[in-house]
């Protein structure tokens, strides 16, 4: 079975903050990849990054970041110096090959900058 | 855009109606997919497809039913929609012979009243 857990259901942080959403995945699969997409109040899902159970590596794009870590089973996702254009709900997502990699999603995150 | 439409954005129907919601794409995408979106469940998967007549039930299928005639063309159906099928739908493709993520079309609110 795999799933996802967002601890946090509301974040509420005031312009130019750092924000870190939290997400913690099971899996008994070697093989699988986490996403994480935004949904910003107009509603349409936005892409923003996936990773393969190979890749630790870290990432950095523009603001955002993201933390790989296989040992806590966590693959967190950070806003640096936040913006109200960031307001939105973030989900984390895992496929895995074992379920023919279809996506299963956590509850969502609702993040909102206040300006 | 990933080229995925569905039809209609917004309906509004009586409990016990059927209705069909239409996912269309220009992708040419071998796989899709039928999420709904709730509140405290994230997106849950009802029903996907891996080709032209090939369907396959996810996690919250009951009530539900598919089809796909064409690449294109994803329709999901409700034979008798209920107060609990009120809900935010999704419709998302991808080319998974590349190994490329999903991308979701605009979804469609459904309320049934």
């Amino acid at each position: 079975a795999q799933k996802v857990t967002q601890a946090q259901t509301e974040i509420s942080v005031v312009e130019k903050e750092d924000v870190t959403l939290d997400c913690v995945y099971e899996t008994r699969d070697t093989t699988y990849y986490l996403f994480w997409y935004k949904q910003p109040p107009s509603g349409e899902l936005v892409f923003l990054i996936r990773r393969n159970s190979f890749d630790e590596q870290n990432e950095i794009s523009g603001r955002y970041s993201w933390n790989f870590q296989k040992s806590t089973s966590s693959f967190n996702f950070t806003i640096t110096a936040s913006q109200v254009v960031d307001s939105a709900v973030y989900f984390c997502a895992l496929s895995v090959a074992s379920n023919d990699y279809k996506l299963s999603f956590g509850a969502g995150t609702t993040v909102t900058v206040r300006a | 855009d990933a080229g995925i439409t569905q039809s209609p954005r917004h309906k509004v129907t009586e409990t016990g109606t059927p209705v069909t919601l239409r996912c269309h794409q220009t992708e040419n995408h071998r796989y899709m997919y039928w999420y709904r979106q709730d509140p405290g469940h994230g997106l849950r998967l009802i029903h996907y497809s891996y080709g032209v007549k090939d369907t396959d039930k996810g996690e919250v299928s009951d009530g539900y039913s598919v089809s796909r005639s064409k690449t294109e063309d994803f329709l999901l159906t409700l034979e008798s929609a209920t107060s609990s099928q009120t809900s935010v739908y999704f419709c998302a493709i991808s080319d998974r012979d590349t190994n490329s993520p999903l991308h979701f079309g605009n979804g469609t609110r459904l309320t049934v009243t």
